[in-house]
């Protein structure tokens, strides 16, 4: 299984609500990484779990809150979002924390839709 | 910082043309990756090379690390390459990645 699975793969909600995107992976691969890609433009690097410890937060605001219950699963909880943070954010993982050291397997990505 | 340029931006080509993308970095590295993004769908990784040549189907990437320079190759193109092809490279020791800006390919039949 060399699969990164990503659900909802479209997400719509208001800037009231509270939400959660949900990564899955089953390499066995001990980095996880959320990243926001806007249209036409190349990923930002979010947030960075290594052996399920946060190891990089890029400065990203507190209304994006990562979560990672385990080795597998990756959360990001969603609250009092702004349009502006409409994107697709897709999830990925390596082997190990650096990308000089493995490939990176991304998701399909969930596109989000602040109103 | 490494910074990453990737050429063409854009790039038209008839099926079973030979396509040549090109990527130069800053600073030296000891991985480069070459990902594919189809439109509106997720990345997918065609290639992490440090050395030499890799080959997988019609795909071909180089990478030259005295000259910081790397190609990626699609011999007989199709219209199912049509994508936007991106180069990344590690920041320092992190465990980030800089990417280029992508080049968008497109294979008319």
């Amino acid at each position: 299984d060399t699969e990164v699975t990503q659900t909802p793969k479209h997400l719509v909600m208001g800037m009231t609500n509270k939400k959660s995107l949900k990564c899955e992976q089953h390499m066995g691969h001990r980095a996880m990484y959320w990243y926001k890609q806007k249209a036409k433009k190349p990923p930002e690097l979010m947030f960075v779990y290594s052996y399920e410890k946060l190891s990089i937060n890029e400065s990203v605001p507190s209304r994006f809150s990562p979560e990672c219950p385990n080795s597998s699963l990756l959360n990001l909880h969603l609250h009092a979002l702004q349009p502006e943070d409409s994107a697709l954010y897709l999830c990925a993982s390596s082997q190990r924390g650096s990308p000089s050291s493995g490939e990176l397997f991304f998701g399909e990505g969930s596109r989000l839709t602040v109103l | 910082k490494n910074e990453v340029e990737q050429s063409p931006q854009n790039l038209t080509a008839q099926e079973g043309e030979f396509i040549t993308i090109n990527c130069s970095y800053s600073v030296g590295i000891s991985a480069l990756h070459w990902l594919q993004q189809h439109p509106g769908g997720g990345i997918v990784s065609l290639f992490m090379l440090s050395s030499g040549k890799k080959k997988h189907g019609r795909l071909i990437a180089t990478i030259n690390i005295q000259e910081k320079h790397s190609s990626l190759h699609i011999t007989a193109s199709h219209p199912r390459d049509s994508a936007v092809y991106i180069c990344a490279v590690p920041e320092g020791g992190s465990e980030k990645l800089v990417f280029g800006k992508g080049t968008k390919l497109t294979v008319n039949p």
